[in-house]
């Protein structure tokens, strides 16, 4: 059974570095074709994906944050971890992590979610 | 950046059928991916592959593609889809990796 869960900070002061963990189990991150991902919803807007990190290490980042985002794995450990750099209030939402099947670019399982809030 | 247009609402009596549709330029060509998201919760992957089902999601929820345009059809609603629905696909051609839609609220009259 494959599980995710997102931790980190739930407030932010603007400029400040946000760094966020995904725990997960029931799959392995050096298996070919998997990838976890990260993924954000503001408070009543649609889904916005962020960043991508496959088994391989190769990373895939959104163009509109690309210079703000870091995606890195630790397989050893089961997480992810996202950092992004300069929040400001229009990044408060709830961010999500994802399991990328090896089959398809598609996110097959999430995590419950993490509001982040930005404000001083 | 490929763009993904939905309606921002459909609106369907219980036992009607709900169709949900998702624009994009030439998305015919391309693989299309639904969720499911309910209030407070995280998204369900409904449908795959434009008409593939995950197990456990009920027959009645079906898809299409073709041409500029994606669907996704519940069928037989129940209260119980009342829930926001986004399409998704994987825009290899641009640095946009995973492109989701504009989201659809579908209520259930």
């Amino acid at each position: 059974q494959i599980t995710l869960k997102e931790s980190g900070p739930t407030l932010v002061k603007p400029t400040q570095t946000l760094t966020l963990t995904c725990t997960f189990s029931g799959f392995s991150l050096s298996t070919s074709g998997v990838g976890v991902g990260w993924i954000r919803q503001p408070p009543g807007k649609a889904l916005e994906w962020l960043a991508l990190i496959y088994w391989n290490d190769d990373k895939r980042y959104s163009p509109s944050l690309k210079s703000r985002l870091t995606i890195t794995k630790d397989t050893s450990k089961n997480q992810v971890v996202l950092t992004m750099t300069n929040m400001d209030p229009v990044d408060t939402a709830t961010y999500y992590c994802a399991h990328r099947p090896s089959w398809q670019q598609l996110v097959d399982y999430w995590g419950q979610g993490t509001l982040v809030t930005v404000s001083s | 950046s490929y763009v993904l247009t939905q309606p921002p609402s459909v609106s369907v009596a219980p036992g009607q059928t709900a169709r949900i549709t998702c624009g994009g330029n030439n998305i015919g060509s391309k693989s299309v991916h639904w969720y499911q998201q309910k209030p407070g919760q995280a998204p369900v992957l409904v449908v795959y592959d434009d008409s593939d089902r995950p197990s456990g999601i009920p027959e009645r929820f079906s898809g299409s593609n073709s041409g500029n345009t994606a669907t996704l059809t519940i069928s037989r609603v129940e209260a119980g889809d009342e829930a926001d629905y986004y399409c998704q696909v994987w825009d290899s051609s641009s640095d946009l990796f995973y492109v989701f839609g504009t989201g659809t609220k579908v209520t259930v009259l």
